[in-house]
């Protein structure tokens, strides 16, 4: 049963420091997206990378949030620093064509 | 005004019951459409696809109206364990997906 694996599931720590957050895509899928969720927002779309290749990060704040796949198996979500602003559920997903699957999540709470 | 717009709920109805969402688009451009469905912090999974000449499975059967711009999503016999988040979706490209902010649903025995 092939899943999107995110680690860490939970993470808090002060504000102004490095948060890195890793994904597993599911092996065969060529689309990697990261996802913030809060109540307030909702789901909404950070960045898209299809083929490894970065194509669309408008939904990024550009000046202390970073996404990258160094390889097929690995994408990456940095925020440095980290502002009590940044706190919510950040999901990954890959997929092939339209359909998306989901990761657990990693809870960042920021303080 | 948001894209994809839904009614947040809780929708509260006894284990039986039909139950009915609607959600509405801003964008005509759009594509197409699905309900994800999300447990209490847990991550969103696809329920169903929804086409223009709606379709059912099992319980569920979504249909859309692009004159008027919006998505049902229709549940027959509730149980308990359809208590959730449904998450109505609509998709402008091959892969940017716009979620509206969900319909909570509780289903009381």
């Amino acid at each position: 049963d092939a899943r999107v694996t995110q680690t860490p599931r939970h993470k808090v720590t002060e504000m102004g420091q490095e948060v890195t957050m890793r994904c597993q895509p599911i092996l065969g899928h060529n689309t990697v997206f990261w996802y913030r969720q809060t109540m307030m927002q909702g789901l909404e779309l950070l960045a898209y990378f299809r083929n490894r290749a970065p194509l669309d990060d408008s939904g990024m704040p550009k000046d202390r949030f970073s996404a990258e796949m160094p390889d097929a198996t690995l994408a990456t979500l940095k925020i440095q620093p980290s502002e009590p602003r940044d706190s919510a559920v950040y999901f990954c997903a890959s997929g092939l064509d339209s359909e998306q699957f989901f990761g657990p999540g990693t809870r960042l709470t920021v303080l | 005004r948001k894209e994809v717009e839904q009614d947040p709920g809780p929708f509260n109805v006894p284990e039986g019951a039909t139950v009915a969402f609607n959600c509405t688009y801003s964008n005509s451009a759009s594509q197409s459409f699905f309900w994800y469905r999300q447990d209490c912090r847990k991550e969103p999974k696809l329920l169903m696809s929804v086409y223009s000449s709606g379709n059912e499975d099992g319980r569920f059967t979504a249909q859309l109206n692009r004159a008027s711009q919006y998505i049902s999503l229709l549940i027959r016999d509730s149980k308990l364990s359809d208590s959730a988040t449904y998450l109505c979706v609509g998709s402008y490209s091959s892969y940017k997906l716009i979620f509206g902010s969900g319909t909570r649903l509780l289903v009381r025995p």
